[in-house]
């Protein structure tokens, strides 16, 4: 059974950095095919993908966001890290882990985690 | 790059079927087919009810269908129910960034 859960600060101030924390079970990055993903979702709006990484330490991220974005994977600890810099109010969202579905060329999520809420405010 | 177009709302009657579609370019939705569908209630996680257009995970109703034409994805829902009063999000492979794009999210009222 997999299951995924994130974990970092609720509340963060203007310009700093936020540290994003999803721990998950069920399934190993160090298996072909395994992917673990952002995504974020501002209150009343849409979801946003922001990041991915592979297990082959492939890492993929949203054009428009890609300066401010880091994705890195500890296999041991089996977490993925998720930091975005130069915090503004309009990061404030629920961020979301989830897993990709294994299956060639998909780009799919079939499990997510319950999701956490930052909210950027000094 | 711009999210897939999606209408922000739908509505229908208990037992009635709805159709959302999600609006995308040759680049997405038209080029390849890898949409995929999420429905999400009020302050949960999205659960994956289609994929690769129009397959269902294991456990999902098949009152929910999927297609596409053209530009255009759609996700069916027959005999609606009051538990599909949710938020519905369309997602499709992009090769702007190789990976994906979400759309804008349309809301399903069950009348």
């Amino acid at each position: 059974q997999i299951t995924l859960k994130e974990s970092g600060p609720t509340l963060v101030k203007p310009t700093e950095t936020l540290t994003l924390t999803c721990s998950f079970s069920g399934f190993s990055l160090n298996t072909g095919g395994e992917g673990v993903g952002w995504i974020r979702q501002p209150p009343g709006k849409a979801l946003e993908w922001l990041a991915l990484i592979y297990w082959h330490d492939d890492r993929r991220y949203s054009p428009s966001l890609k300066s401010r974005l880091t994705i890195t994977k500890d296999t041991s600890k089996n977490q993925v890290v998720l930091t975005m810099t130069n915090m503004a109010p309009v990061d404030t969202a629920t961020y979301f882990c989830a897993h990709r579905r294994v299956a060639p060329g998909t780009r799919d999520f079939d499990y997510w985690g319950q999701g956490t809420l930052v909210t950027v405010s000094s | 790059q711009s999210a897939l177009t999606q209408p922000a709302s739908v509505s229908g009657s208990p037992g009635q079927s709805i159709t959302i579609s999600c609006t995308g370019t040759s680049s997405d939705v038209g080029g390849y087919n890898f949409v995929s569908w999420y429905q999400q209630h009020p302050d949960k996680a999205p659960k994956l009810i289609i994929y690769e257009v129009s397959s269902r995970p294991s456990g999902i109703s098949d009152r929910f269908s999927g297609s596409k034409s053209g530009d255009t994805a759609s996700l069916s829902i027959s005999g609606l129910q009051a538990e599909d009063e949710a938020d519905y999000y369309c997602s499709s492979y992009t090769d702007i960034t190789t990976d994906l794009v979400f759309g804008g999210g349309t809301k399903l009222t069950v009348l």
